[in-house]
């Protein structure tokens, strides 16, 4: 149980076009779920929490216009970057929780852009 | 926020030895997990561990809330255990704050 699915896990883009990657809970409902970016040999920095049926929170210097996120149901965040520029590059990943306390991550997404 | 800290960074180990990771964190924490990265990027639960201890097979895991630090032991290492071990807390703001990380490398 606990899983949680992203797509696409690898995307190359040119710079300006948008990217939508998707979250999904496949076994459990997610009023939450969360998205992290990871650069190379870095850990996760939590970019926004994503709450069903509202808006998402946005850390701070995370820019909500570029990284949209939309929380449509309780198994399914998408997050949208738009217009894409290189230093967008990086290893995009979600969680959902489950229950009150436990996160369980998606396969993350690598994201590059020419 | 919540700083948390992690050591060693690095650690090489040969095949059937065992190993201590710790996680220190500067305040309070509600919930405390550990994670494996594998070297596709995914990252596996290991321990939703706040306080206590749990044991998993080869892996167990202590948090002593009260000194606010965490222990991960590995033990009879194989080389499916390389990656990178990730500790991360939450300290009631219901969001993971994590680590830097311990990269571990098993050798045949």
């Amino acid at each position: 149980g606990a899983v949680v699915s992203q797509h696409p896990s690898r995307v190359i883009c040119k710079s300006g076009t948008s990217v939508k990657i998707e979250c999904r809970s496949l076994d459990f409902q997610a009023t939450t779920m969360f998205w992290y970016r990871q650069f190379p040999k870095q850990s996760l920095m939590l970019m926004a929490t994503s709450n069903e049926g509202s808006k998402a929170t946005y850390e701070q210097g995370v820019e909500k216009d570029k990284f949209l996120i939309n929380h449509a149901s309780l198994t399914l965040s998408t997050l949208t970057v738009t217009s894409a520029h290189p230093e967008d590059s990086s290893f995009y990943i979600c969680s959902a929780k489950q229950g009150p306390d436990t996160q369980y991550f998606g396969p993350g997404t690598r994201l590059t852009v020419l | 926020g919540i700083q948390v800290e992690q050591s060693p960074p690095d650690l090489i180990l040969q095949e059937g030895a065992n190993s201590t990771l710790r996680c220190n964190f500067s305040d309070s924490v509600n919930n405390l997990q550990w994670f494996h990265q594998n070297p596709w990027g995914q990252l596996i639960n290991l321990f939703y561990i706040p306080s206590g201890t749990k044991q998993n097979g080869r892996l167990s895991a202590t948090t002593v809330a009260t000194e606010r630090y965490s222990l991960l032991y590995i033990s009879s290492s194989q080389t499916t255990d390389s990656g990178v071990y990730f500790c991360a807390v939450d300290s009631g703001n219901n969001r993971l704050a994590f680590g830097k990380g311990n990269q571990v490398v098993v050798i045949p």
